[in-house]
């Protein structure tokens, strides 16, 4: 089965530190990755796309993602945190273009 | 450009009764979709659609039906509803690259956050 997997329901970090969330994927064909945020009671909006043109990939309000095939993962990182960060992240993934596949997201708590 | 919107934004409600949810884009996307979120789910396809006429079923279709008469318009509707389908509902729309392989993301638009008693 093709699908994605986000490693840790909640994360919490300090205001300034490192922010890692993780994702990985299982697939046999390439996939086309997507990190979305979510914050309180709105949809989600795109934070960056992976569609093979580039393995590191920077996406808005400085996060960044890296894929890495040989362990099958699109972690986010943002080195600095942020109070405004905090909401809720997905990782998504298509292999068709016309179903995607969502993980079961990860909450991001900032401290100030 | 209104992007995606929902209507309605709330709803109540009870076992059995019917209704239905629109979705309206207004960007010319060729792709819309339906999703439910529930807790520690994230978000699972209901039904999505390729263009106007035809629609075809996701991760979870039962109990929903859908349709698309107009490019700009994707109807999300639930004929006897339950308890179990308490949950918020996105809509989510997406355009066409002409060069392959190279596939683009979802516009979302606000939800509705749907109870059943």
């Amino acid at each position: 089965a093709q699908s994605v997997t986000q490693l840790g329901s909640h994360v919490s970090v300090s205001e300034g530190a490192l922010v890692l969330l993780r994702c990985n994927y299982s697939s046999s064909v390439p996939p086309y990755l997507f990190w979305y945020v979510q914050y309180p009671n709105q949809g989600l909006q795109l934070l960056l796309k992976y569609t093979s043109a580039a393995t590191l990939v920077k996406g808005i309000n400085g996060f960044e993602a890296e894929f890495k095939k040989s362990e099958t993962s699109f972690h986010l990182t943002k080195p600095s945190a942020h109070m405004s960060d905090a909401a809720e992240y997905f990782c998504a993934v298509t292999f068709t273009g016309n179903q995607f596949y969502f993980g079961t997201g990860t909450s991001l708590t900032v401290i100030p | 450009n209104a992007g995606v919107t929902q209507t309605p934004k709330f709803r109540v409600l009870k076992t059995g009764q019917s209704m239905t949810l629109l979705c309206a884009q207004d960007m010319n996307h060729e792709y819309m979709y339906w999703y439910r979120q529930d807790p520690g789910m994230g978000l699972r396809l209901i039904h999505y659609s390729v263009g106007e006429g035809t629609t075809a079923k996701g991760e979870v279709p039962d109990g929903y039906n859908v349709s698309r008469l107009k490019k700009q318009n994707f109807l999300l509707g639930l004929e006897s509803a339950a308890p179990s389908q308490t949950s918020v509902y996105f809509c989510a729309s997406s355009y066409v690259r002409a060069l392959a392989p190279s596939y683009n993301e979802q516009f979302f638009g606000p939800g509705t956050r749907l109870t059943v008693l």
